[in-house]
């Protein structure tokens, strides 16, 4: 069935520092990979987004990949900074369905 | 611009009580969503409108009643709620074109089921 897993859970970097969330996924048509940026109490807010047939994005300090052969993909961050804690939620859409399915969520923590 | 309205920012009400969410957006978007998140949660899809018609229904409890009036606006009717209801309601929405389906959300209701 539709499924999308996320790792890791917390993730805490020194700030400069890079950090990497990766989501797998089980449906080989799905093609469409968001990701999304949570604060506290607030909406998610499209930070990226790729589309099956490519393989990299990026968007100054962000950027996403895809394997598709894997089924895996991945947000990696440079440089992080302060305002870049929060929660990351990866998603994805099949291309028969209209609708957008959400991995589990990483709390990712910038230490000063 | 890519907004998405919500109104209330905060709802508490009884268990017996009637209530509405609503949502709109000018982004010219024919598709529109609501979703529920817990805290510490993913958002879990309810429904989805497709061109004001109701295109997904993800086996909601009928306590919970969307209604689309037009292509901009969609509505959450909320009627003998659970305190499990609770949540944070969250309206999106995204073109039906080739540009691609990137979904756009709101800030969300949060809701207080007492």
């Amino acid at each position: 069935g539709e499924n999308v897993e996320q790792h890791p859970s917390t993730l805490s970097v020194q700030e400069g520092d890079s950090a990497v969330i990766k989501c797998t996924y089980s449906d080989s048509a799905s093609n469409y990979f968001p990701w999304y940026k949570q604060e506290l109490g607030k909406g998610p807010q499209l930070i990226i987004d790729i589309r099956s047939n490519v393989g990299e994005k990026k968007d100054q300090r962000i950027a996403v990949t895809l394997n598709k052969t894997a089924k895996h993909f991945s947000l990696h961050i440079t440089e992080t900074q302060p305002e870049d804690s929060a929660v990351y939620f990866c998603a994805l859409r099949y291309s028969s369905a209209s609708k957008i399915i959400f991995g589990s969520g990483t709390r990712l923590s910038i230490r000063p | 611009d890519t907004e998405v309205t919500q109104t209330p920012k905060h709802l508490v009400m009884g268990m017996t009580n009637k209530k509405s969410l609503k949502c709109e957006q000018h982004m010219g978007h024919r598709a529109m969503y609501w979703y529920k998140q817990k805290a510490k949660k993913p958002p879990e899809l309810m429904f989805v409108y497709s061109y004001e018609k109701l295109s997904i229904n993800e086996s909601v409890p009928s306590r919970f009643s969307p209604e689309c009036p037009n292509s901009s606006l969609l509505n959450l009717h909320l009627h003998a709620l659970q305190p499990e209801d609770s949540a944070l309601y969250l309206c999106a929405s995204s073109p039906l074109d080739l540009s691609g389906n990137t979904i756009y959300f709101g800030e969300g209701s949060w809701l207080t089921v007492v």
